[in-house]
């Protein structure tokens, strides 16, 4: 299995909800990652979970956050986003073993979130 | 902030023609990975050079880099309707352990 789930696939959120974005992997990796692009740009880092635990944060608002409850399971909560934050939310995850820059990582489909 | 700035910006070619992509980057690298995107989907994996590598193919994929230059190059050839997708590069930087993704070339392979 060497898929990247991710869900919802598209979500519609008011400046005041809180939600959260799931993703799944059962290949056995211990990095994960979420990235967040806007249209027309290149995926932007923005945290990289390595063993459970945060490795990297790219200096994100705290209107994100991440939660990794166990290997195959990331989460994203979101609170309090603005329209800007309008965004492809992409997870990957890679072997861990090599680095991140060094690791093949492997994209979910992303989950389309619009802040209205 | 961006590490490789891909060239063209976008490419337009019919069936059976072959694509290049070139990309360009700024600071030394370990290693540089190719990526395609189909229309706001997730990316896909298609190679990575090291950069003590000089070329590398894969099927229809052919990769080089010059660390001289600072460029690399994605040659598709051959190419199909279904190769139609953004094409981004991306690089580690030495002393940073992530991706850095370039603005990506968009194809469109026309039947």
């Amino acid at each position: 299995d060497t898929e990247v789930t991710q869900t919802p696939k598209h979500l519609v959120m008011g400046m005041t909800n809180k939600k959260s974005l799931k993703c799944e992997q059962h290949m056995g990796h211990r990095a994960m990652y979420w990235y967040k692009q806007k249209a027309k740009k290149p995926p932007e880092l923005m945290f990289v979970y390595s063993y459970e635990k945060l490795s990297i944060n790219e200096s994100v608002p705290s209107r994100f956050s991440p939660e990794c409850p166990n290997s195959s399971l990331l989460n994203l909560h979101l609170h309090a986003l603005q329209p800007e934050d309008s965004a492809l939310y992409l997870c990957a995850s890679s072997q861990g073993l090599a680095g991140p820059s060094t690791d093949t990582q492997y994209f979910g489909p992303g989950t389309r979130l619009t802040v209205l | 902030s961006q590490q490789g700035e891909e060239d063209p910006q976008a490419l337009s070619i019919q069936e059976g023609e072959n694509a290049t992509m070139n990309c360009s980057y700024k600071t030394s690298i370990n290693n540089l990975q190719w990526y395609r995107q189909n229309s706001g989907r997730g990316l896909v994996h298609l190679i990575l050079i090291r950069s003590n590598e000089r070329e590398k193919h894969s099927g229809r994929l052919r990769v080089t880099l010059d660390t001289s230059k600072k460029s690399s190059s994605l040659l598709i050839t051959a190419s199909r309707a279904a190769d139609t997708a953004s094409y981004f590069c991306a690089t580690d930087r030495s002393g940073y352990s992530t991706l850095t993704f370039g603005k990506g070339t968009m194809l469109l392979v026309s039947p």
